[in-house]
């Protein structure tokens, strides 16, 4: 069974550190790993796509990491502000396939 | 319109009632997708469509849900004899291509139900 397991399941932080959030996926064969941020009351929004052949990309303040071999991806976050309080996503996909699977999500709080 | 586009924003109703959910996609995307997210819970996969057709209702919790999707573009989700465990957000999501062709999902703000 495909399953997409993050952690840590919540993250308090103060403004100005940085962090570390962690997915690890069973989904195989694999197409692409992406990294969806959602604010409280809103929907997901994408941050990055890895793809087989990436190792780091970044977005901002946001670099996602994926270590294929492991089926292990990171998202790290720089200099947190109050605003990257949030639920992160990681959503992993098989090729050609309609839908993904989907992780519960880490819940980051940054605090002044 | 620019985003996807979800009615109402707020349900509530009492058990036993009908309620319909609809999504207006962004347009010319052809992918579809109904999510379900309970309070502090993560995303559960109800249905996608590709066009009008519906190649995975897996995700359906039973017979009281069902959905369609008419023209290639607007979906309403239909809850029949809506009980209390249905209350949750009801997120729908449309994307250019398929997830497992890179295909971003984009998000509305969701549907959040209330059965009293």
């Amino acid at each position: 069974k495909n399953q997409v397991e993050q952690s840590p399941q919540s993250l308090i932080i103060l403004e100005g550190k940085n962090c570390t959030l962690q997915c690890n996926y069973t989904v195989s064969p694999f197409s692409n790993l992406r990294w969806y941020k959602q604010d409280t009351g809103r929907g997901p929004v994408s941050l990055t796509i890895m793809t087989f052949s990436e190792n780091t990309k970044s977005n901002g303040r946001y670099t996602a990491t994926l270590d294929a071999d492991t089926k292990q991806s990171s998202l790290h976050i720089t200099a947190s502000q109050l605003s990257d309080s949030a639920s992160y996503i990681c959503v992993v996909s098989a090729p050609n396939a309609g839908k993904s699977t989907f992780g519960d999500g880490t819940t980051l709080t940054v605090k002044p | 319109g620019a985003g996807v586009s979800q009615s109402p924003s707020n349900k509530v109703t009492e058990k036993g009632k009908d309620v319909e959910l609809r999504c207006d996609p962004i347009s010319g995307h052809t992918a579809l997708y109904w999510y379900r997210q309970s309070l502090g819970q993560g995303l559960e996969f109800l249905i996608y469509f590709q066009g009008n057709s519906a190649p995975d209702k897996s995700g359906l919790p039973s017979d009281r849900f069902s959905a369609e999707r008419t023209g290639g573009s607007v979906s309403t989700l239909t809850i029949q004899r809506t009980q209390q465990e249905d209350s949750a957000v009801y997120l729908c999501a449309s994307s250019l291509v398929l997830a497992g062709r890179t295909g971003e999902l984009f998000f509305g703000e969701g549907s959040r139900l209330t059965v009293l």
